[in-house]
Protein backbone atom coordinates (compact mmCIF):
# COMPACT_ATOMS: atom_id res chain seq x y z
CA UNK A 1 0.00 0.00 0.00
CA UNK A 2 1.98 2.93 -1.04
CA UNK A 3 2.09 6.26 1.14
CA UNK A 4 2.05 9.67 0.06
CA UNK A 5 4.48 10.38 -2.38
CA UNK A 6 5.82 13.71 -3.40
CA UNK A 7 7.71 15.28 -6.50
CA UNK A 8 10.09 16.29 -7.34
CA UNK A 9 12.33 15.74 -4.11
CA UNK A 10 14.34 18.95 -4.46
CA UNK A 11 14.17 22.02 -6.74
CA UNK A 12 16.00 25.04 -6.91
CA UNK A 13 14.38 28.00 -8.78
CA UNK A 14 15.27 31.96 -9.03
CA UNK A 15 13.44 34.87 -7.72
CA UNK A 16 10.32 35.31 -9.76
CA UNK A 17 10.08 31.93 -11.45
CA UNK A 18 7.25 30.03 -11.15
CA UNK A 19 7.13 26.44 -9.66
CA UNK A 20 4.41 23.34 -9.99
CA UNK A 21 4.78 20.64 -7.57
CA UNK A 22 3.02 17.23 -7.23
CA UNK A 23 1.30 14.81 -4.94
CA UNK A 24 -0.46 11.57 -4.90
CA UNK A 25 -2.27 10.23 -2.18
CA UNK A 26 -2.42 7.62 -0.09
CA UNK A 27 -4.77 4.54 -1.39
CA UNK A 28 -8.02 5.42 -0.78
CA UNK A 29 -7.63 8.72 0.29
CA UNK A 30 -9.69 11.82 -1.57
CA UNK A 31 -8.38 14.74 0.79
CA UNK A 32 -5.31 16.65 -0.31
CA UNK A 33 -3.82 19.49 1.45
CA UNK A 34 -0.89 21.49 1.36
CA UNK A 35 1.60 22.70 4.26
CA UNK A 36 4.84 25.35 3.86
CA UNK A 37 7.07 24.45 6.60
CA UNK A 38 10.11 26.67 6.93
CA UNK A 39 13.00 26.20 8.40
CA UNK A 40 12.75 25.33 12.34
CA UNK A 41 8.83 25.59 12.53
CA UNK A 42 5.69 23.84 12.23
CA UNK A 43 3.84 23.19 8.92
CA UNK A 44 1.54 26.20 8.07
CA UNK A 45 -1.79 25.31 6.14
CA UNK A 46 -1.47 26.61 2.46
CA UNK A 47 -4.78 25.28 1.16
CA UNK A 48 -7.21 21.80 0.61
CA UNK A 49 -8.58 20.16 -2.04
CA UNK A 50 -11.82 17.67 -2.18
CA UNK A 51 -13.63 17.09 -5.23
CA UNK A 52 -11.42 18.79 -7.55
CA UNK A 53 -11.92 21.88 -5.39
CA UNK A 54 -10.55 24.29 -2.71
CA UNK A 55 -12.26 23.82 0.06
CA UNK A 56 -10.26 25.71 2.75
CA UNK A 57 -7.67 28.02 2.43
CA UNK A 58 -4.97 29.43 4.75
CA UNK A 59 -3.23 33.18 4.89
CA UNK A 60 -1.14 32.77 1.81
CA UNK A 61 -1.02 34.92 -1.20
CA UNK A 62 -2.59 34.41 -4.29
CA UNK A 63 0.42 33.22 -5.88
CA UNK A 64 0.13 30.38 -4.28
CA UNK A 65 -2.72 28.35 -6.47
CA UNK A 66 -3.57 24.49 -6.61
CA UNK A 67 -4.96 22.16 -8.67
CA UNK A 68 -7.07 18.75 -7.79
CA UNK A 69 -7.34 15.63 -10.88
CA UNK A 70 -9.79 13.00 -11.17
CA UNK A 71 -7.76 10.72 -10.02
CA UNK A 72 -7.10 13.01 -6.54
CA UNK A 73 -3.61 13.45 -6.80
CA UNK A 74 -3.03 17.28 -6.78
CA UNK A 75 -0.66 19.88 -8.12
CA UNK A 76 0.88 22.87 -5.84
CA UNK A 77 1.94 26.00 -8.34
CA UNK A 78 3.88 29.43 -7.00
CA UNK A 79 4.53 31.98 -8.97
CA UNK A 80 6.47 34.74 -9.07
CA UNK A 81 8.89 33.31 -6.10
CA UNK A 82 10.48 35.14 -3.42
CA UNK A 83 13.18 34.53 -1.56
CA UNK A 84 11.17 33.71 1.41
CA UNK A 85 9.26 30.81 -0.03
CA UNK A 86 12.09 28.62 0.45
CA UNK A 87 10.81 25.77 2.24
CA UNK A 88 9.85 21.92 2.78
CA UNK A 89 6.53 21.92 1.06
CA UNK A 90 4.02 19.17 2.72
CA UNK A 91 1.47 17.38 1.18
CA UNK A 92 -1.16 15.14 3.08
CA UNK A 93 -3.56 13.10 2.27
CA UNK A 94 -7.10 11.81 4.48
CA UNK A 95 -9.91 9.27 3.40
CA UNK A 96 -12.33 12.24 4.05
CA UNK A 97 -12.86 15.69 4.19
CA UNK A 98 -14.90 15.54 7.49
CA UNK A 99 -14.29 15.64 11.43
CA UNK A 100 -11.81 13.20 13.00
CA UNK A 101 -9.96 12.23 10.40
CA UNK A 102 -6.18 12.27 10.29
CA UNK A 103 -4.05 13.34 7.96
CA UNK A 104 -1.00 11.68 6.76
CA UNK A 105 2.35 12.98 4.72
CA UNK A 106 4.88 12.44 2.12
CA UNK A 107 8.12 13.25 2.10
CA UNK A 108 7.63 16.93 1.36
CA UNK A 109 9.62 18.63 -1.22
CA UNK A 110 12.59 20.81 -0.38
CA UNK A 111 12.55 23.97 -2.77
CA UNK A 112 15.37 26.67 -2.46
CA UNK A 113 14.65 29.72 -4.09
CA UNK A 114 18.17 31.80 -4.98
CA UNK B 1 -5.21 32.72 14.97
CA UNK B 2 -5.55 29.56 17.25
CA UNK B 3 -1.84 28.93 18.49
CA UNK B 4 -0.44 25.87 19.80
CA UNK B 5 2.62 26.26 22.19
CA UNK B 6 5.08 22.97 22.50
CA UNK B 7 7.39 22.84 25.02
CA UNK B 8 10.26 21.94 25.87
CA UNK B 9 11.86 23.43 22.39
CA UNK B 10 14.42 20.95 23.06
CA UNK B 11 15.47 18.78 25.23
CA UNK B 12 18.35 15.78 25.71
CA UNK B 13 17.69 12.42 26.17
CA UNK B 14 20.40 9.84 27.97
CA UNK B 15 19.15 6.11 26.29
CA UNK B 16 17.24 4.46 28.90
CA UNK B 17 15.77 7.70 29.84
CA UNK B 18 11.95 8.10 30.04
CA UNK B 19 11.06 11.77 28.14
CA UNK B 20 7.76 13.92 28.70
CA UNK B 21 6.88 16.90 26.66
CA UNK B 22 3.35 19.15 26.34
CA UNK B 23 1.42 20.81 24.37
CA UNK B 24 -0.92 23.38 25.38
CA UNK B 25 -3.70 25.71 23.80
CA UNK B 26 -5.72 28.58 24.01
CA UNK B 27 -8.58 27.28 22.51
CA UNK B 28 -10.19 24.15 22.54
CA UNK B 29 -9.46 20.78 20.22
CA UNK B 30 -11.86 17.81 19.87
CA UNK B 31 -8.78 15.82 18.49
CA UNK B 32 -5.02 15.75 19.31
CA UNK B 33 -2.77 14.12 16.98
CA UNK B 34 0.94 13.56 17.58
CA UNK B 35 3.42 13.71 14.89
CA UNK B 36 7.25 12.91 14.75
CA UNK B 37 9.31 14.42 12.00
CA UNK B 38 12.94 13.08 10.77
CA UNK B 39 15.68 15.38 8.76
CA UNK B 40 14.36 15.65 5.25
CA UNK B 41 11.12 13.44 6.04
CA UNK B 42 7.69 14.49 6.24
CA UNK B 43 6.01 14.13 9.61
CA UNK B 44 5.23 10.95 10.66
CA UNK B 45 2.21 10.35 12.89
CA UNK B 46 1.70 8.72 16.25
CA UNK B 47 -0.73 9.19 18.24
CA UNK B 48 -4.51 10.20 17.77
CA UNK B 49 -6.16 11.36 20.26
CA UNK B 50 -10.46 11.69 20.03
CA UNK B 51 -11.84 11.71 23.51
CA UNK B 52 -11.06 14.33 26.32
CA UNK B 53 -9.46 12.22 29.57
CA UNK B 54 -8.05 9.51 26.60
CA UNK B 55 -5.08 7.71 27.25
CA UNK B 56 -3.82 5.61 24.26
CA UNK B 57 -0.21 3.87 23.95
CA UNK B 58 1.72 3.46 20.91
CA UNK B 59 4.57 1.03 21.62
CA UNK B 60 6.89 3.17 24.11
CA UNK B 61 4.94 6.21 23.47
CA UNK B 62 1.99 7.19 25.42
CA UNK B 63 -0.47 10.46 24.88
CA UNK B 64 -3.00 11.89 27.00
CA UNK B 65 -5.89 14.05 25.39
CA UNK B 66 -6.27 16.36 28.65
CA UNK B 67 -9.64 17.01 30.16
CA UNK B 68 -10.22 20.59 29.61
CA UNK B 69 -9.24 19.74 26.09
CA UNK B 70 -6.93 22.87 25.95
CA UNK B 71 -3.79 20.28 26.07
CA UNK B 72 -2.33 17.33 25.45
CA UNK B 73 0.57 15.25 26.59
CA UNK B 74 3.17 12.59 25.08
CA UNK B 75 5.74 10.45 27.04
CA UNK B 76 8.62 8.28 25.86
CA UNK B 77 9.80 5.61 27.96
CA UNK B 78 12.96 4.09 27.77
CA UNK B 79 14.61 6.02 25.07
CA UNK B 80 16.41 4.85 22.25
CA UNK B 81 18.64 6.55 19.62
CA UNK B 82 16.17 6.17 17.45
CA UNK B 83 13.79 8.86 19.54
CA UNK B 84 16.02 11.28 18.22
CA UNK B 85 13.94 13.90 15.78
CA UNK B 86 11.30 16.69 15.91
CA UNK B 87 7.88 15.79 18.14
CA UNK B 88 5.00 17.99 16.60
CA UNK B 89 1.37 18.50 18.38
CA UNK B 90 -1.43 18.88 16.13
CA UNK B 91 -5.01 19.69 16.07
CA UNK B 92 -7.55 19.71 13.37
CA UNK B 93 -9.94 22.84 12.95
CA UNK B 94 -12.90 22.00 11.11
CA UNK B 95 -14.82 24.75 8.74
CA UNK B 96 -17.77 23.82 6.58
CA UNK B 97 -16.66 20.59 4.69
CA UNK B 98 -12.60 20.93 5.45
CA UNK B 99 -10.29 20.10 7.76
CA UNK B 100 -6.64 22.32 8.44
CA UNK B 101 -4.04 21.27 11.13
CA UNK B 102 -2.87 23.63 13.32
CA UNK B 103 0.95 22.83 14.62
CA UNK B 104 2.85 23.46 17.37
CA UNK B 105 6.33 24.62 17.29
CA UNK B 106 7.64 21.31 17.59
CA UNK B 107 9.98 19.69 20.34
CA UNK B 108 13.41 18.96 19.38
CA UNK B 109 14.63 15.41 20.84
CA UNK B 110 18.76 15.44 20.73
CA UNK B 111 21.01 12.76 22.25
CA UNK B 112 23.31 13.61 25.13
CA UNK B 113 26.80 14.02 23.88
Amino acid sequence: DAGVTQSPTHLIKTRGQQVTLRCSPKSGHDTVSWYQQALGQGPQFIFQYYEEEERQRGNFPDRFSGHQFPNYSSELNVNALLLGDSALYLCASSPLAGEGETQYFGPGTRLLVL
Amino acid sequence: GQQLNQSPQSMFIQEGEDVSMNCTSSSIFNTWLWYKQDPGEGPVLLIALYKAGELTSNGRLTAQFGITRKDSFLNISASIPSDVGIYFCAGPIFKAAGNKLTFGGGTRVLVKP
